[in-house]
């Protein structure tokens, strides 16, 4: 079955630092892979997606992902963090006609 | 346009009660999916509706669960004898489905479900 791992629980960071979140899935085909952001008290909001061509892609807010088809993963990263990131995050796989699947969702917390 | 709405925005009932929840698709989005997002768990799957196909129900965790989307369009989620444990934020999301090039999935805010 199409499944969706987000292994970071919970990442803390200072300002300024690099991050990246990992996800990988499983499912054999072809696949659009997403990024999504939920805000505290805001809704869930698309912050990148991936469908074909070029496996590095730019989000917003300086956000980007690269799927890497050979090791099944789409981590996000961003070089440098702001407070404002303080959110939790959302990878989520759509293998084409399926239903899209979501991870656990990291929760990250940027330290002033 | 108008985005996804869900309604009520809070719930507070007791234990047993019955319970509906509706869900406004963006007009046009043949698909329709349910979640179920409990205080410091991710998002779980619940029900997914794509146009005039058999829902996927797989994602129900049990008998009380239900939903229906009369017309291709509103959804309502509706909890039978509501329980402690059904307590969760539930999120609705649709998307343009099979026939547009993109499923990206547009979240309402969702309807926060409390039971005493």
């Amino acid at each position: 079955a199409q499944s969706v791992s987000q292994h970071n629980h919970h990442v803390i960071l200072s300002e300024a630092a690099s991050l990246e979140l990992g996800c990988n899935y499983s499912y054999g085909g072809t696949v659009n892979l997403f990024w999504y952001v939920q805000y505290p008290g805001q809704h869930l909001q698309l912050l990148l997606k991936y469908f074909s061509g070029d496996p590095l892609v730019k989000g917003i807010k300086g956000f980007e992902a690269e799927f890497i088809k050979s090791k099944f993963s789409f981590n996000l990263r961003k070089p440098s963090v702001q407070w404002s990131d303080t959110a939790e995050y959302f990878c989520a796989v759509d293998s084409s006609a399926s239903k899209i699947i979501f991870g656990s969702g990291t929760r990250l917390s940027i330290r002033p | 346009g108008a985005g996804v709405s869900q309604s009520p925005s809070n719930k507070v009932t007791e234990k047993g009660k019955d319970v509906e929840l509706r869900c406004d698709p963006i007009s046009g989005h043949t698909a329709l999916y349910w979640y179920r997002q409990s205080l410091g768990q991710g998002l779980e799957f619940l029900i997914y509706f794509q146009g005039n196909s058999a829902p996927d129900k797989s994602g129900l965790p049990s008998d009380r669960f239900s939903a229906e989307r009369t017309g291709g369009s509103v959804s309502t989620l509706t909890i039978q004898r509501t329980q402690q444990e059904d307590s969760a934020v539930y999120l609705c999301a649709s998307s343009l489905g099979a026939r547009g090039n993109t499923n990206e999935q547009f979240f309402g805010p969702g309807t926060r479900l409390t039971v005493l």
